[in-house]
Protein backbone atom coordinates (compact mmCIF):
# COMPACT_ATOMS: atom_id res chain seq x y z
CA UNK A 1 0.00 0.00 0.00
CA UNK A 2 0.61 3.52 0.00
CA UNK A 3 1.75 5.53 3.24
CA UNK A 4 3.53 9.03 3.73
CA UNK A 5 4.17 9.83 7.40
CA UNK A 6 5.00 13.20 8.48
CA UNK A 7 4.87 15.12 12.17
CA UNK A 8 1.49 16.29 13.05
CA UNK A 9 2.74 19.61 14.52
CA UNK A 10 5.67 21.73 14.68
CA UNK A 11 6.27 24.89 16.41
CA UNK A 12 9.60 27.29 15.69
CA UNK A 13 10.29 31.17 16.26
CA UNK A 14 10.15 33.68 14.17
CA UNK A 15 13.28 34.52 12.43
CA UNK A 16 14.19 30.91 12.62
CA UNK A 17 14.73 28.10 10.19
CA UNK A 18 12.56 24.55 10.44
CA UNK A 19 12.48 21.33 8.75
CA UNK A 20 9.70 19.19 8.08
CA UNK A 21 10.33 15.61 7.46
CA UNK A 22 8.54 12.99 5.38
CA UNK A 23 8.86 9.55 4.58
CA UNK A 24 7.38 7.55 2.36
CA UNK A 25 6.03 3.97 0.96
CA UNK A 26 4.83 3.18 -2.26
CA UNK A 27 4.79 0.20 -4.79
CA UNK A 28 6.40 3.10 -7.34
CA UNK A 29 7.51 6.69 -7.29
CA UNK A 30 8.37 9.05 -9.64
CA UNK A 31 8.56 12.39 -6.81
CA UNK A 32 7.94 13.95 -4.06
CA UNK A 33 5.74 17.02 -3.49
CA UNK A 34 5.51 19.93 -1.00
CA UNK A 35 1.67 21.84 -0.41
CA UNK A 36 1.14 24.90 1.86
CA UNK A 37 -2.50 25.06 2.85
CA UNK A 38 -3.59 28.27 5.43
CA UNK A 39 -6.34 28.21 7.68
CA UNK A 40 -9.68 28.18 5.20
CA UNK A 41 -7.43 28.26 1.88
CA UNK A 42 -6.47 25.83 -0.97
CA UNK A 43 -3.48 24.18 -0.72
CA UNK A 44 -1.03 25.84 -3.04
CA UNK A 45 1.91 24.31 -4.40
CA UNK A 46 5.34 24.61 -3.09
CA UNK A 47 8.18 22.41 -4.78
CA UNK A 48 8.63 19.08 -6.46
CA UNK A 49 11.62 17.30 -6.19
CA UNK A 50 12.00 13.88 -9.15
CA UNK A 51 16.01 13.84 -7.89
CA UNK A 52 17.69 13.08 -4.70
CA UNK A 53 19.31 16.28 -4.02
CA UNK A 54 18.47 19.50 -2.71
CA UNK A 55 15.80 22.21 -4.83
CA UNK A 56 15.59 25.79 -3.31
CA UNK A 57 13.04 27.99 -4.27
CA UNK A 58 13.76 31.23 -2.23
CA UNK A 59 13.26 30.84 1.83
CA UNK A 60 12.00 27.19 0.93
CA UNK A 61 14.00 24.33 0.42
CA UNK A 62 13.20 21.23 -0.34
CA UNK A 63 15.56 17.51 0.01
CA UNK A 64 14.46 14.59 -1.26
CA UNK A 65 16.85 10.89 -0.76
CA UNK A 66 15.07 7.86 -2.65
CA UNK A 67 17.34 5.59 -0.88
CA UNK A 68 16.22 6.53 2.10
CA UNK A 69 12.55 7.01 0.73
CA UNK A 70 12.58 10.25 2.71
CA UNK A 71 12.69 13.81 2.13
CA UNK A 72 11.71 17.40 4.05
CA UNK A 73 11.10 20.93 3.32
CA UNK A 74 13.25 23.62 4.99
CA UNK A 75 11.98 27.03 5.33
CA UNK A 76 14.49 29.67 6.20
CA UNK A 77 13.90 33.27 7.88
CA UNK A 78 10.56 32.30 8.98
CA UNK A 79 7.87 34.54 9.21
CA UNK A 80 4.54 34.79 10.96
CA UNK A 81 3.10 34.28 7.52
CA UNK A 82 3.88 30.69 7.38
CA UNK A 83 2.10 29.41 10.08
CA UNK A 84 0.28 26.79 7.74
CA UNK A 85 -0.24 23.24 6.82
CA UNK A 86 2.68 21.70 4.92
CA UNK A 87 1.66 18.04 3.19
CA UNK A 88 3.87 16.31 1.42
CA UNK A 89 2.74 14.22 -1.62
CA UNK A 90 3.50 11.32 -3.85
CA UNK A 91 2.09 10.50 -7.09
CA UNK A 92 0.79 6.50 -7.13
CA UNK A 93 1.19 5.16 -10.54
CA UNK A 94 -2.07 3.59 -12.03
CA UNK A 95 -1.64 2.39 -15.23
CA UNK A 96 -0.47 5.05 -17.60
CA UNK A 97 -1.77 7.57 -15.30
CA UNK A 98 -0.69 9.13 -12.06
CA UNK A 99 -2.60 10.30 -9.12
CA UNK A 100 -1.23 12.54 -5.73
CA UNK A 101 -1.72 11.03 -3.03
CA UNK A 102 -1.52 13.61 0.26
CA UNK A 103 -0.03 12.65 3.65
CA UNK A 104 -1.77 13.72 7.06
CA UNK A 105 0.06 17.31 7.09
CA UNK A 106 1.76 18.70 9.59
CA UNK A 107 0.42 22.11 11.45
CA UNK A 108 3.46 24.99 11.95
CA UNK A 109 3.05 27.25 14.60
CA UNK A 110 5.43 30.21 14.49
CA UNK A 111 5.89 31.85 17.78
CA UNK A 112 7.23 35.85 17.93
CA UNK B 1 -3.87 33.15 -15.83
CA UNK B 2 -7.47 32.99 -13.80
CA UNK B 3 -7.50 29.86 -10.82
CA UNK B 4 -9.80 26.93 -10.62
CA UNK B 5 -13.29 28.29 -9.73
CA UNK B 6 -15.73 26.66 -7.15
CA UNK B 7 -18.89 27.26 -6.12
CA UNK B 8 -20.36 27.72 -3.85
CA UNK B 9 -18.22 28.23 -1.40
CA UNK B 10 -20.06 27.32 1.59
CA UNK B 11 -23.34 25.07 2.16
CA UNK B 12 -25.17 23.81 5.12
CA UNK B 13 -27.27 20.89 4.43
CA UNK B 14 -29.60 18.34 6.71
CA UNK B 15 -28.79 14.93 6.45
CA UNK B 16 -30.31 13.05 3.68
CA UNK B 17 -30.72 16.08 1.95
CA UNK B 18 -28.92 16.53 -1.46
CA UNK B 19 -25.99 19.15 -2.67
CA UNK B 20 -24.34 19.76 -5.95
CA UNK B 21 -20.59 21.48 -6.27
CA UNK B 22 -19.04 23.05 -9.30
CA UNK B 23 -16.09 23.26 -10.23
CA UNK B 24 -13.94 25.35 -13.87
CA UNK B 25 -10.32 24.25 -14.08
CA UNK B 26 -8.11 26.21 -15.40
CA UNK B 27 -8.53 26.72 -19.49
CA UNK B 28 -7.01 23.96 -20.92
CA UNK B 29 -6.19 21.46 -17.83
CA UNK B 30 -6.80 18.18 -19.31
CA UNK B 31 -6.72 16.67 -15.50
CA UNK B 32 -9.11 17.31 -13.16
CA UNK B 33 -9.78 16.05 -9.52
CA UNK B 34 -12.25 15.84 -6.60
CA UNK B 35 -10.56 15.78 -3.03
CA UNK B 36 -12.28 15.14 0.47
CA UNK B 37 -10.31 17.33 2.79
CA UNK B 38 -11.74 16.78 6.82
CA UNK B 39 -10.64 19.22 9.09
CA UNK B 40 -7.31 18.17 10.10
CA UNK B 41 -6.54 15.58 7.60
CA UNK B 42 -4.80 15.77 4.02
CA UNK B 43 -7.03 15.73 1.07
CA UNK B 44 -8.47 12.34 -0.20
CA UNK B 45 -8.92 11.58 -3.62
CA UNK B 46 -12.31 11.13 -4.16
CA UNK B 47 -12.00 10.66 -8.00
CA UNK B 48 -9.82 12.11 -11.33
CA UNK B 49 -10.84 13.05 -14.54
CA UNK B 50 -8.84 13.07 -17.63
CA UNK B 51 -10.58 15.11 -20.02
CA UNK B 52 -14.35 13.49 -19.58
CA UNK B 53 -13.01 10.21 -18.83
CA UNK B 54 -13.03 9.08 -15.13
CA UNK B 55 -9.25 7.59 -14.66
CA UNK B 56 -10.11 7.00 -11.08
CA UNK B 57 -13.03 6.80 -8.53
CA UNK B 58 -11.71 3.88 -6.37
CA UNK B 59 -12.47 6.02 -3.25
CA UNK B 60 -15.47 7.49 -4.61
CA UNK B 61 -18.62 6.36 -2.46
CA UNK B 62 -20.42 5.43 -5.10
CA UNK B 63 -23.67 4.41 -3.67
CA UNK B 64 -24.11 8.44 -2.91
CA UNK B 65 -21.78 10.17 -4.68
CA UNK B 66 -21.57 10.94 -8.20
CA UNK B 67 -19.54 13.25 -10.40
CA UNK B 68 -19.32 14.20 -14.43
CA UNK B 69 -17.30 16.82 -16.68
CA UNK B 70 -19.44 17.96 -19.04
CA UNK B 71 -17.62 18.13 -22.91
CA UNK B 72 -14.05 17.69 -20.45
CA UNK B 73 -14.19 20.94 -18.91
CA UNK B 74 -16.64 21.92 -16.30
CA UNK B 75 -17.24 19.58 -14.01
CA UNK B 76 -20.08 18.62 -10.79
CA UNK B 77 -19.74 16.46 -7.31
CA UNK B 78 -23.19 15.81 -6.60
CA UNK B 79 -23.88 13.54 -2.66
CA UNK B 80 -27.57 12.38 -2.37
CA UNK B 81 -28.56 11.62 -0.10
CA UNK B 82 -26.02 13.62 2.65
CA UNK B 83 -24.30 12.00 5.68
CA UNK B 84 -23.08 13.61 8.82
CA UNK B 85 -19.68 11.99 8.08
CA UNK B 86 -20.06 13.99 4.48
CA UNK B 87 -19.47 17.44 6.51
CA UNK B 88 -15.60 18.61 4.60
CA UNK B 89 -14.10 20.68 2.70
CA UNK B 90 -14.36 19.92 -1.24
CA UNK B 91 -11.21 20.51 -3.23
CA UNK B 92 -10.96 20.66 -6.83
CA UNK B 93 -7.64 20.84 -8.33
CA UNK B 94 -6.64 20.88 -12.07
CA UNK B 95 -3.12 19.91 -13.20
CA UNK B 96 -2.18 20.10 -16.97
CA UNK B 97 -0.16 17.12 -17.80
CA UNK B 98 -1.79 13.46 -17.19
CA UNK B 99 0.94 11.00 -17.29
CA UNK B 100 3.84 12.57 -14.72
CA UNK B 101 1.94 15.03 -12.44
CA UNK B 102 4.15 17.70 -10.78
CA UNK B 103 1.48 20.05 -10.25
CA UNK B 104 -2.12 20.88 -8.89
CA UNK B 105 -3.66 23.79 -9.10
CA UNK B 106 -6.60 24.29 -6.30
CA UNK B 107 -10.01 25.95 -6.12
CA UNK B 108 -11.03 27.34 -2.62
CA UNK B 109 -13.20 24.72 -1.95
CA UNK B 110 -16.81 24.57 -0.49
CA UNK B 111 -17.05 23.93 2.90
CA UNK B 112 -20.31 21.03 3.27
CA UNK B 113 -21.73 21.09 6.70
CA UNK B 114 -24.75 18.24 7.54
CA UNK B 115 -26.62 18.90 10.18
Amino acid sequence: GQSLEQPSEVTAVEGAIVQINCTYQTSGFYGLSWYQQHDGGAPTFLSYNALDGLEETGRFSSFLSRSDSYGYLLLQELQMKDSASYFCAVPRPLNRDDKIIFGKGTRLHILP
Amino acid sequence: EAGVAQSPRYKIIEKRQSVAFWCNPISGHATLYWYQQILGQGPKLLIQFQNNGVVDDSQLPKDRFSAERLKGVDSTLKIQPAKLEDSAVYLCASSSTAGRIEKLFFGSGTQLSVL
